[in-house]
Protein backbone atom coordinates (compact mmCIF):
# COMPACT_ATOMS: atom_id res chain seq x y z
CA UNK A 1 0.00 0.00 0.00
CA UNK A 2 0.75 3.42 -0.69
CA UNK A 3 0.12 6.61 1.23
CA UNK A 4 0.95 10.22 1.42
CA UNK A 5 0.88 12.83 4.28
CA UNK A 6 0.93 16.44 3.84
CA UNK A 7 0.60 17.31 7.94
CA UNK A 8 -0.30 21.20 7.04
CA UNK A 9 -3.63 22.40 5.60
CA UNK A 10 -2.48 25.95 5.19
CA UNK A 11 0.62 27.38 5.06
CA UNK A 12 0.93 31.63 4.88
CA UNK A 13 4.15 33.09 4.28
CA UNK A 14 5.12 36.95 3.49
CA UNK A 15 6.03 37.52 -0.28
CA UNK A 16 10.13 37.53 -0.57
CA UNK A 17 10.40 35.13 2.24
CA UNK A 18 11.45 31.33 1.98
CA UNK A 19 8.73 28.89 1.84
CA UNK A 20 8.54 25.03 2.28
CA UNK A 21 5.22 23.06 1.75
CA UNK A 22 5.85 19.23 3.68
CA UNK A 23 5.35 15.80 2.61
CA UNK A 24 5.87 12.46 3.74
CA UNK A 25 5.35 9.14 2.25
CA UNK A 26 4.74 5.14 2.17
CA UNK A 27 5.61 2.78 -0.69
CA UNK A 28 6.45 -0.87 -0.96
CA UNK A 29 9.28 -0.14 -3.58
CA UNK A 30 11.44 2.46 -4.50
CA UNK A 31 9.30 5.80 -4.87
CA UNK A 32 8.22 7.38 -7.58
CA UNK A 33 7.59 11.40 -6.21
CA UNK A 34 5.42 14.30 -7.90
CA UNK A 35 4.27 17.70 -6.63
CA UNK A 36 1.46 19.28 -8.30
CA UNK A 37 -0.48 22.48 -7.71
CA UNK A 38 -4.21 23.78 -8.60
CA UNK A 39 -4.74 27.59 -9.10
CA UNK A 40 -8.54 28.81 -8.35
CA UNK A 41 -10.96 27.11 -11.20
CA UNK A 42 -7.98 25.42 -12.73
CA UNK A 43 -6.75 21.51 -13.17
CA UNK A 44 -3.69 20.11 -11.59
CA UNK A 45 -0.63 21.49 -13.02
CA UNK A 46 2.93 18.97 -12.62
CA UNK A 47 5.30 21.28 -11.14
CA UNK A 48 8.19 18.29 -10.38
CA UNK A 49 9.43 15.37 -9.96
CA UNK A 50 11.59 12.44 -8.33
CA UNK A 51 12.50 9.27 -9.83
CA UNK A 52 15.66 8.76 -9.23
CA UNK A 53 19.53 10.40 -9.27
CA UNK A 54 19.73 14.15 -7.61
CA UNK A 55 17.78 14.15 -4.23
CA UNK A 56 17.42 17.59 -5.07
CA UNK A 57 15.03 17.98 -7.64
CA UNK A 58 14.27 21.72 -9.47
CA UNK A 59 10.93 22.19 -11.34
CA UNK A 60 8.64 24.90 -12.85
CA UNK A 61 8.29 28.57 -11.22
CA UNK A 62 11.56 28.41 -9.39
CA UNK A 63 10.53 25.45 -7.41
CA UNK A 64 12.34 22.73 -5.98
CA UNK A 65 11.95 19.37 -3.84
CA UNK A 66 14.18 17.79 -1.73
CA UNK A 67 13.97 13.69 -1.91
CA UNK A 68 14.95 12.08 2.07
CA UNK A 69 14.47 8.70 1.86
CA UNK A 70 16.34 8.14 5.60
CA UNK A 71 12.83 10.26 6.56
CA UNK A 72 10.33 8.88 3.58
CA UNK A 73 10.18 13.21 2.81
CA UNK A 74 9.87 15.56 0.00
CA UNK A 75 9.12 18.74 0.78
CA UNK A 76 8.25 21.47 -1.38
CA UNK A 77 10.63 24.67 -1.39
CA UNK A 78 10.83 28.35 -2.89
CA UNK A 79 13.83 30.84 -1.93
CA UNK A 80 11.77 33.89 -2.17
CA UNK A 81 7.79 33.52 -2.41
CA UNK A 82 5.62 35.31 -4.95
CA UNK A 83 1.94 36.31 -4.43
CA UNK A 84 1.02 34.31 -7.32
CA UNK A 85 2.35 31.27 -6.30
CA UNK A 86 -0.82 31.63 -3.85
CA UNK A 87 -2.84 28.17 -4.97
CA UNK A 88 -3.60 24.35 -3.60
CA UNK A 89 -0.90 22.10 -3.31
CA UNK A 90 -0.67 18.20 -3.21
CA UNK A 91 1.42 15.59 -3.23
CA UNK A 92 1.39 12.17 -4.82
CA UNK A 93 3.15 9.02 -4.66
CA UNK A 94 3.51 5.82 -6.23
CA UNK A 95 5.33 2.85 -6.74
CA UNK A 96 7.39 2.31 -9.54
CA UNK A 97 5.42 -0.83 -10.72
CA UNK A 98 2.10 0.84 -9.95
CA UNK A 99 -0.19 3.09 -12.74
CA UNK A 100 -2.09 5.16 -10.01
CA UNK A 101 -0.75 7.66 -7.84
CA UNK A 102 -1.80 8.24 -4.56
CA UNK A 103 -2.61 11.84 -3.28
CA UNK A 104 -2.34 13.87 -0.16
CA UNK A 105 -5.22 15.97 0.98
CA UNK A 106 -3.38 19.29 -0.07
CA UNK A 107 -2.46 22.60 1.50
CA UNK A 108 -3.23 25.94 0.89
CA UNK A 109 -0.04 28.07 0.13
CA UNK A 110 -1.25 31.83 0.94
CA UNK A 111 1.33 34.32 0.22
CA UNK A 112 0.65 37.79 1.50
CA UNK A 113 2.51 40.96 0.08
CA UNK B 1 -0.18 20.13 -27.89
CA UNK B 2 -3.13 20.12 -26.52
CA UNK B 3 -3.09 19.04 -23.17
CA UNK B 4 -6.34 16.81 -21.45
CA UNK B 5 -9.40 17.99 -21.94
CA UNK B 6 -12.74 17.44 -20.01
CA UNK B 7 -16.47 17.52 -21.16
CA UNK B 8 -18.37 19.28 -19.08
CA UNK B 9 -16.61 21.72 -17.29
CA UNK B 10 -19.73 21.63 -14.55
CA UNK B 11 -22.74 19.27 -14.35
CA UNK B 12 -25.47 19.64 -11.82
CA UNK B 13 -27.90 16.89 -11.88
CA UNK B 14 -30.71 15.70 -9.77
CA UNK B 15 -30.40 12.39 -7.35
CA UNK B 16 -31.36 9.35 -9.38
CA UNK B 17 -30.52 10.82 -12.90
CA UNK B 18 -27.50 9.75 -15.35
CA UNK B 19 -24.11 11.82 -16.14
CA UNK B 20 -21.82 11.07 -18.30
CA UNK B 21 -18.26 12.80 -18.00
CA UNK B 22 -15.71 12.71 -20.94
CA UNK B 23 -12.27 12.78 -21.13
CA UNK B 24 -10.14 13.35 -23.90
CA UNK B 25 -6.21 12.51 -23.42
CA UNK B 26 -3.41 13.64 -24.56
CA UNK B 27 -2.60 12.13 -28.40
CA UNK B 28 -0.59 9.66 -28.14
CA UNK B 29 -0.96 8.75 -24.60
CA UNK B 30 -2.07 5.09 -23.83
CA UNK B 31 -2.44 5.64 -20.30
CA UNK B 32 -5.47 7.21 -18.71
CA UNK B 33 -6.92 7.24 -15.14
CA UNK B 34 -9.85 8.63 -13.13
CA UNK B 35 -9.48 10.39 -10.48
CA UNK B 36 -11.83 12.60 -7.92
CA UNK B 37 -11.94 14.62 -5.27
CA UNK B 38 -15.12 14.95 -2.66
CA UNK B 39 -15.50 17.35 0.16
CA UNK B 40 -12.22 19.06 -0.35
CA UNK B 41 -10.60 15.69 0.76
CA UNK B 42 -8.00 14.01 -0.82
CA UNK B 43 -7.60 13.14 -4.74
CA UNK B 44 -8.55 9.20 -4.62
CA UNK B 45 -7.85 7.12 -7.98
CA UNK B 46 -10.81 5.79 -9.61
CA UNK B 47 -9.16 3.45 -12.59
CA UNK B 48 -6.78 3.38 -14.91
CA UNK B 49 -7.10 2.22 -18.37
CA UNK B 50 -4.01 1.02 -20.64
CA UNK B 51 -5.35 1.88 -24.48
CA UNK B 52 -8.80 0.39 -24.12
CA UNK B 53 -8.65 -2.18 -21.27
CA UNK B 54 -9.00 -1.36 -18.06
CA UNK B 55 -5.46 -2.22 -15.96
CA UNK B 56 -6.53 -1.41 -12.58
CA UNK B 57 -10.00 -0.62 -11.49
CA UNK B 58 -9.80 -0.62 -7.75
CA UNK B 59 -10.85 2.68 -7.18
CA UNK B 60 -14.31 2.59 -8.50
CA UNK B 61 -16.96 3.25 -5.57
CA UNK B 62 -19.83 0.88 -6.51
CA UNK B 63 -20.96 -0.78 -9.88
CA UNK B 64 -23.50 2.76 -10.59
CA UNK B 65 -19.83 3.80 -12.31
CA UNK B 66 -18.97 3.04 -15.35
CA UNK B 67 -16.25 3.55 -17.51
CA UNK B 68 -15.24 3.15 -21.19
CA UNK B 69 -12.66 4.09 -23.18
CA UNK B 70 -13.63 2.33 -26.85
CA UNK B 71 -10.86 2.42 -29.74
CA UNK B 72 -8.60 3.42 -26.86
CA UNK B 73 -8.47 7.27 -27.43
CA UNK B 74 -11.29 9.53 -24.91
CA UNK B 75 -13.17 7.89 -21.99
CA UNK B 76 -16.49 8.32 -20.67
CA UNK B 77 -17.35 7.69 -16.95
CA UNK B 78 -20.89 7.41 -16.48
CA UNK B 79 -22.61 7.98 -12.86
CA UNK B 80 -26.01 5.99 -13.11
CA UNK B 81 -28.11 6.74 -10.99
CA UNK B 82 -26.13 9.54 -9.19
CA UNK B 83 -26.61 9.73 -5.49
CA UNK B 84 -25.41 12.85 -3.18
CA UNK B 85 -22.24 11.81 -2.31
CA UNK B 86 -21.04 11.11 -5.53
CA UNK B 87 -20.66 15.43 -5.51
CA UNK B 88 -17.20 16.36 -6.39
CA UNK B 89 -14.34 17.02 -9.08
CA UNK B 90 -13.34 14.17 -11.64
CA UNK B 91 -9.85 14.51 -12.70
CA UNK B 92 -8.88 12.63 -16.20
CA UNK B 93 -5.08 12.34 -16.57
CA UNK B 94 -3.20 11.14 -19.33
CA UNK B 95 0.43 9.64 -19.25
CA UNK B 96 2.36 7.97 -22.28
CA UNK B 97 4.04 6.02 -19.77
CA UNK B 98 3.46 5.01 -16.11
CA UNK B 99 6.06 8.26 -14.84
CA UNK B 100 4.28 11.83 -15.01
CA UNK B 101 0.43 12.08 -15.58
CA UNK B 102 -0.80 15.29 -17.18
CA UNK B 103 -4.33 16.31 -15.54
CA UNK B 104 -7.19 17.53 -16.95
CA UNK B 105 -9.41 20.39 -15.49
CA UNK B 106 -11.54 18.68 -13.89
CA UNK B 107 -15.43 18.15 -14.05
CA UNK B 108 -17.00 19.91 -11.27
CA UNK B 109 -20.36 17.65 -10.62
CA UNK B 110 -22.84 18.79 -8.17
CA UNK B 111 -26.16 16.10 -7.14
CA UNK B 112 -29.11 17.64 -5.60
Amino acid sequence: AQSVAQPEDQVNVAEGNPLTVKCTYSVSGNPYLFWYVQYPNRGLQFLLKYITGDNLVKGSYGFEAEFNKSQTSFHLKKPSALVSDSALYFCAVKDTNAGKSTFGDGTTLTVKP
Amino acid sequence: EAGVTQFPSHSVIEKGQTVTLRCDPISGHDNLYWYRRVMGKEIKFLLHFVKESKQDESGMPNNRFLAERTGGTYSTLKVQPAELEDSGVYFCASSPNRDTQYFGPGTRLTVL
